[in-house]
């Protein structure tokens, strides 16, 4: 069983909608959860971090964490193309030792 | 300005020679890691250091080996072991108090 899992899409969404992104994972003990974007040939940059259960916003994000269904979501509001790119989940396991686990990302496009 | 520079952006390298990529911080970070990401694959960590002259294996190290000599530098030599050494490098970073990493620009490496 894989430690976290994404769908690989495509998600497709047109342009001024929400985009919501899910990722599950599989070590209830978990901590701490973050999400990437990446752009097609570069490198990830980190968006958004959530430690506790519920929703954290910040600008057009908002990520959501529920650790008793073992999920975590990413949303991006008012979606624009220049949010086009693949978002990748990672999460530090318990007794992690600052090894985050990532899932395989979701290619995210916004259609104009 | 604090950042993560890796080098080169891209290598190109023949069959049967070891190659060594730069990464290089001036985050005063504790922490740094390497990793690998190939086509459809998520992120795989090569090696980790939480500290200067302290490194562990993560979950693909064969044919890989690292130093980590210095705070701001830990880099990665793929050597003729690697079987299939064509990738996408990425080498982050993380304070080692939070646990949010942070990645270099990545160096693309074509062995033929």
């Amino acid at each position: 069983q894989k430690e976290v899992e994404q769908n690989s899409g495509p998600l497709s969404v047109p342009e001024g909608a929400i985009a919501s992104l899910n990722c599950t994972y599989s070590d209830r003990g978990s901590q701490s959860f973050f999400w990437y974007r990446q752009y097609s040939g570069k490198s990830p940059e980190l968006i958004m971090f959530i430690y506790s259960n519920g929703d954290k916003e910040d600008g057009r994000f908002t990520a959501q964490l529920n650790k008793a269904s073992q999920y975590v979501s990413l949303l991006i509001r008012d979606s624009q193309p220049s949010d086009s790119a693949t978002y990748l989940c990672a999460v530090l396991p318990s007794g992690g030792y600052q090894k985050v686990t990532f899932g395989i990302g979701t290619k995210l496009q916004v259609i104009p | 300005d604090g950042g993560i520079t890796q080098s080169p952006k891209y290598l190109f390298r023949k069959e049967g020679q070891n190659v060594t990529l730069s990464c290089e911080q001036n985050l005063n970070h504790d922490a740094m890691y390497w990793y690998r990401q190939d086509p459809g694959q998520g992120l795989r960590l090569i090696y980790y250091s939480q500290i200067v002259n302290d490194f562990q294996k993560g979950d693909i190290a064969e044919g890989y080996s690292v130093s980590r000599e210095k705070k701001e530098s830990f880099p990665l030599t793929v050597t003729s072991a690697q079987k299939n050494p064509t990738a996408f490098y990425l080498c982050a970073s993380n304070s080692g108090q939070n646990y949010e990493q942070y990645f270099g620009p990545g160096t693309r490496l074509t062995v033929t």
